[in-house]
Parts: structure tokens; sequence; C-alpha cells
């Protein structure tokens, strides 16, 4: 049973506009969001948090959005450029530090 | 070199061999993690550890065997490979939970384990 999930694998954006990943969750004991973006042959990089007091957590071009109430987070980035093509991972953590992942979402930005 | 780094970043290996994977981290953080990353699985947690000499299972333990005897190494031990332990590993590390970005988890650059 998938307790986080991100039912898109795959998303295409145009270099300039905005690119949403979005991210559902099935545990509501999960108190911490965090988002990983992955290269091919490198491991995966930390993007963005929000804590689940907050609703929104922005960072440069980077936006992630919470909503607890539908078990649901996104990742915005705008605009979108050609090197944000990358798998981007969801996470969340039941508690301490264990992290559950994800399958992850394919983002190709054409430019 | 500081950070977190993996060795070896290939490996083939035969059905039945043992293979050890090793993770080295240089920031004394207390936490580290094994995870396995499969296609429509994202990445799943094999064994983690809180501290030296202290590890517990994670999702998927089956089939792998770690250690802890230093803070800084983690290696993790395929006893008896299976084609199906073929996968891309990871090492992680972290500091300890409730601090400001404590949850946040370093990676390290993958192993490519193929087992034929």
């Amino acid at each position: 049973d998938q307790q986080v999930k991100q039912n898109s694998p795959s998303l295409s954006v145009q270099e300039g506009r905005i690119s949403i990943l979005n991210c559902d969750y099935t545990n509501s004991m999960f108190d911490y969001f965090l988002w990983y973006k992955k290269y091919p042959a490198e491991g995966p990089t930390f993007l963005i948090s929000i804590s689940s007091i907050k609703d929104k957590n922005e960072d440069g071009r980077f936006t992630v959005f919470l909503n607890k109430s539908a078990k649901h987070l996104s990742l915005h980035i705008v605009p979108s450029q050609p090197g944000d093509s990358a798998v981007y991972f969801c996470a969340a953590s039941p508690y301490g530090n264990k992290l559950v992942f994800g399958a992850g979402t394919i983002l190709r930005v054409k430019s | 070199d500081a950070g977190i780094t993996q060795s070896p970043r290939y490996k083939i290996t035969e059905t039945g061999r043992q293979v050890t994977l090793m993770c080295h981290q240089t920031w004394s953080h207390s936490y580290m993690f094994w995870y396995r990353q499969d296609l429509g699985h994202g990445l799943r947690l094999i064994y983690y550890s809180a501290a030296a000499d202290i590890t517990d299972k994670g999702e998927v333990p089956d089939g792998y065997v770690v250690s802890r005897s230093k803070t800084e190494n983690f290696p993790l031990t395929l006893e008896s490979a299976t084609r199906s332990q073929t996968s891309v590993y990871f090492c992680a590390s972290s500091g300890t939970a409730g601090l400001a970005g404590d949850y946040e988890q370093y990676f390290g650059p993958g192993t490519r384990l193929t087992v034929t």
C-alpha cells in the first residue's frame, strides 16, 4: 500500500511556463514533507520542504503547497527552465528521520 | 572529500554471490539509510541506522544485512544475491530530527548493481 502517491509518471512543459507536480498521501501522521530532484546517474538532491503547520513555502522559483484536509501537496516551478528537467520525488516523514517516497514524476521542460 | 560517497558505482555479480556496497559520510550525521530505486516504486527504504551499533529494518529488508561499527560507515551486504536485487542503491545520511532542516537526507551518487 503506497502511502505517498505521485499519480503522474511524467509531465512535459514549455520553457517559461509553470510546472505543477502533484503528490497525495494517505497517512495523517505525516508531519513533514519534502521534494527531491534527481538527475540521471546522480543521487537525489533536496529541493524544498514544508512542515504540516504551514500551507505554503517558497524558495525562489519553487513553491510547495500543502492541503492537509485533502492530503495533497504540490510543487510549483515558475518559470520552468530546461535545467529543471529531472525526476521529482515527493517524500513524507511519519516521525523522526524516516522518509517515505513517492514513485517520482519525470519532468521535461522543452525549449 | 567532504560529503557522502558510495563504492563501487557499478557492480555486476552472479546469482548466489555475496556482495557488499560501501557508504561513507564525512558530516558525522547520526542517521544513515539504504534505499533501492526501482521503476514504478521510487525509493524504498531497506535499512537505516540511528547511530553506531543501532540499526533497524525498513520497508524491504529481506536478503540484506547491514552493520554500523563506525558513525561514518554503513555497509550494505547482499548475502546471496538474487536477480530481483538488481537495482540502483542509494545511501543517505541526516542529522537528528527536531532541529530545523534535519529531516533532510543527503544522498550519495548511487551504486548500480546487476545480478546475472
